[in-house]
């Protein structure tokens, strides 16, 4: 069965780095587009990127563009997020989420932006 | 970025039928058609219908959704205890390059 699992969330302090991951199963990974989705604790949920299927190319949503990078590695069936310069309002939980429709989405990985 | 327009809490009877609406504009809802997403608290997000009205299965049929223009609807009839959650619709901007979602509605079964 299909199955998304996030990983590498944390507590971070402004202005730092981490790298989010998101490892697949179940599927022919290099098929599908992905997304990046976060969900502050207690609000909406919010766009964060797109990668297409072969990595040609990537949006992102303003909040984040030229801070986040998003990217994929299909021999080991894993899509990333790379968080730099964090703010506190980048604190959520942070789901991918499969294909253009989002039909298939992972657990979230929280990520805590504190000082 | 702009975001589709939902109300934000809509309450119902149990068994009666709730819709729930969702306004962007012709770059997105308009364009695209809209998906629509339940989620009950402290789980992930669950696609219910997307492109408008094609449901992936497992979905039960009691949800179904139109469009008019500008404004996607999504219709849930029969409401069950279970139906209670929050609805977001979301759609691909096209002027934008960029998804983008409604603030969310609330659904309460009374």
């Amino acid at each position: 069965q299909v199955q998304l699992v996030e990983s590498g969330g944390g507590v971070v302090q402004p202005g730092r780095s981490l790298r989010l991951s998101c490892a697949a199963s179940g599927f022919i990974f290099n098929s599908y587009d992905f997304h990046w989705v976060r969900q502050p604790p207690g609000k909406g949920l919010e766009w964060v990127a797109l990668i297409s299927y072969v990595g040609s190319y990537e949006h992102y949503a303003d909040s984040v563009k030229g801070r986040f990078t998003v990217s994929r590695d299909n021999s080991k069936n894993t899509l990333y997020l790379q968080v730099n310069s964090l703010r506190l309002e980048d604190t959520a939980v942070y789901y991918c989420a499969r294909d253009s429709e989002m039909e298939y989405w992972g657990q979230g990985t929280l990520v805590t932006v504190s000082s | 970025q702009a975001g589709l327009t939902q109300p934000p809490s809509v309450s119902k009877g149990l068994r009666q039928t709730a819709t729930l609406t969702c306004t962007g504009d012709s770059d997105n809802v308009g364009n695209q058609g809209a998906t629509w997403l339940q989620q009950h608290q402290g789980h992930p997000p669950k696609l219910l219908l997307y492109r408008n009205n094609h449901r992936p299965s497992g979905i039960s049929e009691r949800f179904s959704a139109s469009r008019s223009g500008n404004t996607a609807s999504l219709t849930i009839t029969g409401l069950q205890p279970e139906d209670e959650a929050d609805y977001y619709c979301s759609a691909w901007d096209s002027g934008l390059s960029a998804r983008v979602f409604g603030g969310g509605t609330k659904l309460t079964v009374l």
